[in-house]
């Protein structure tokens, strides 16, 4: 149990175009995800916090205006990076936590991340 | 932020031999979390810690909690190939994760 999926695994865009990223979690609500960003043999930064149903909380120095975060439903998590350019690529990961945990913080269940490469 | 420092930040060995990978900070934590990453792939929870002096084992993983709760080893016996991958740490701040920098291991035949 406790799956999440992200969609799509990898994805090439040219410079100036916006990519949006799945994030699902398969067998369970989440009412909070988190977006993650990692360079190469580098380590997760924390981008932003989405809960369900309300604007997402960004982290000092994430530019919310590229970076947008839609939270519409318990299961799933979009991240929609607007006008991209090769500064922006990278391997975004998402993560969510379960409905109602007992610790939202340390029951967090990790996607497999999408790579971005932007031309 | 708390900032999380991990060591060594690489690390090339041979099968059989045993390791110790480090994670420091200078911050509290109410537990730590030890997660291992494959390339391309999301990281995966080894372990939770969260009692200061809290020592679990998970097979050859042995992964260790200071008293104060500032920092963690994680011991690994007789390395086997399968045990490559990036190893990170992530202390638990509120309803957020502070990860480490990660250490690469790499265990040749």
């Amino acid at each position: 149990g406790a799956v999440v999926s992200q969609h799509p695994s990898r994805v090439i865009c040219k410079s100036g175009t916006s990519v949006k990223i799945e994030c699902r979690s398969l067998d369970f609500q989440a009412t909070t995800m988190f977006w993650y960003r990692q360079f190469p043999k580098k380590s997760l930064m924390l981008m932003a916090t989405s809960n369900e149903g309300s604007k997402a909380t960004y982290e000092q120095g994430v530019e919310k205006d590229k970076f947008l975060i839609n939270h519409a439903s318990l299961t799933l998590s979009t991240l929609t990076v607007t006008s991209a350019h090769p500064e922006d690529s990278s391997f975004y990961i998402c993560s969510a936590t379960l409905a109602g945990g007992p610790s939202l913080a340390d029951t967090q269940y990790f996607g497999p991340g999408t790579r971005l490469t932007v031309l | 932020t708390q900032l999380l420092e991990q060591s060594p930040q690489f690390l090339s060995i041979q099968e059989g031999e045993n390791l110790t990978v480090y994670c420091n900070s200078s911050s509290v934590f109410s537990s730590l979390q030890w997660y291992r990453q494959e390339p391309g792939e999301g990281p995966v929870l080894l372990v939770t810690v969260v009692t200061g002096g809290e020592v679990k084992k998970l097979k050859r993983l042995t992964f260790q909690f200071g008293d104060a709760r500032k920092d963690s080893s994680l011991h690994i016996t007789a390395a086997q190939p399968g045990d490559t991958g990036l190893y990170l740490c992530a202390g638990v701040d509120g309803y957020a994760l502070n990860f480490g920098k990660g250490t690469s291991l790499l265990v040749t035949p």
